[in-house]
């Protein structure tokens, strides 16, 4: 597509049930980003996937979030047991590559935990 | 740790007027700064970016400097239009990635 995919665009869930939020990147692009962004909030870098590269994890909050990326293409990210202060907008990205520093963001997927 | 904050949060102006948004950061080692837009249920839309060696970069009505040494970077936008009126996101790159760092936003409203 012309440009980043997001779904759900919203969510809402019962506190401790699984959720997963999948991205579709502009094809192509071999960088894939995911941020959060909480209320009132700037975004909060969450992982990034390079190509093959092992995905930079290191903003993960907790091992309850977890991401996974199929070759160059979709990503998932997955929070399991989920809690209310999960709940916010979660926006993927994608760039040419990782040098870019050209990120074309999705209109996000807005998680409510109720 | 790189803080990012941006002053003031909120701001309403009329049509017409010229005004500067703020950012500010605790580490002057950054490899780029970046200013984006953000729409209500829309993504990120940047706007500028200045690499750590440039002082500024300007696109039509927006004009976006960056003082590394003393951590700051504004953005003037001349001639306000009511289709500015969105929230504006500064963000810091710490090295050649796209891992951001975001400042909280200015959200900015610009009356008819």
């Amino acid at each position: 597509g012309a440009g980043v995919s997001q779904s759900p665009s919203n969510k809402v869930t019962e506190k401790g049930k699984d959720v997963e939020l999948r991205c579709d990147p502009i094809s192509g692009h071999t960088a894939l980003y995911w941020y959060r962004q909480r209320l009132g909030q700037g975004l909060e870098f969450l992982i990034y996937f390079q190509g093959n590269s092992a995905p930079d994890k290191s903003g993960l909050p907790s091992d309850r979030f977890s991401a996974e990326r199929t070759g160059e293409s979709v990503s998932t990210l997955t929070i399991q047991r989920t809690q209310q202060e999960d709940s916010a907008v979660y926006l993927c990205a994608s760039s040419p590559y990782s040098g870019a520093n050209v990120l074309t963001f999705g209109a996000g997927s807005r998680l409510t935990v109720l | 740790k790189q803080e990012v904050t941006q002053i003031p949060a909120a701001l309403s102006v009329p049509e017409g007027e010229n005004l500067v948004l703020n950012c500010s950061f605790t580490d002057s080692a950054i490899y780029n700064l970046q200013w984006f837009r953000q729409d209500p249920g829309k993504g990120l839309t940047s706007l500028l970016l200045i690499q750590s060696s440039q002082r500024e970069q300007t696109s039509g009505r927006l004009n976006a400097s960056l003082d590394k040494s003393s951590g700051r970077s504004t953005l003037y936008i001349a001639a306000s239009q009511p289709g500015d009126s969105a929230t504006y996101l500064c963000a810091v790159s710490p090295g050649n990635t796209g891992k951001l760092i975001f400042g909280q936003g200015t959200t900015l409203q610009v009356k008819p």
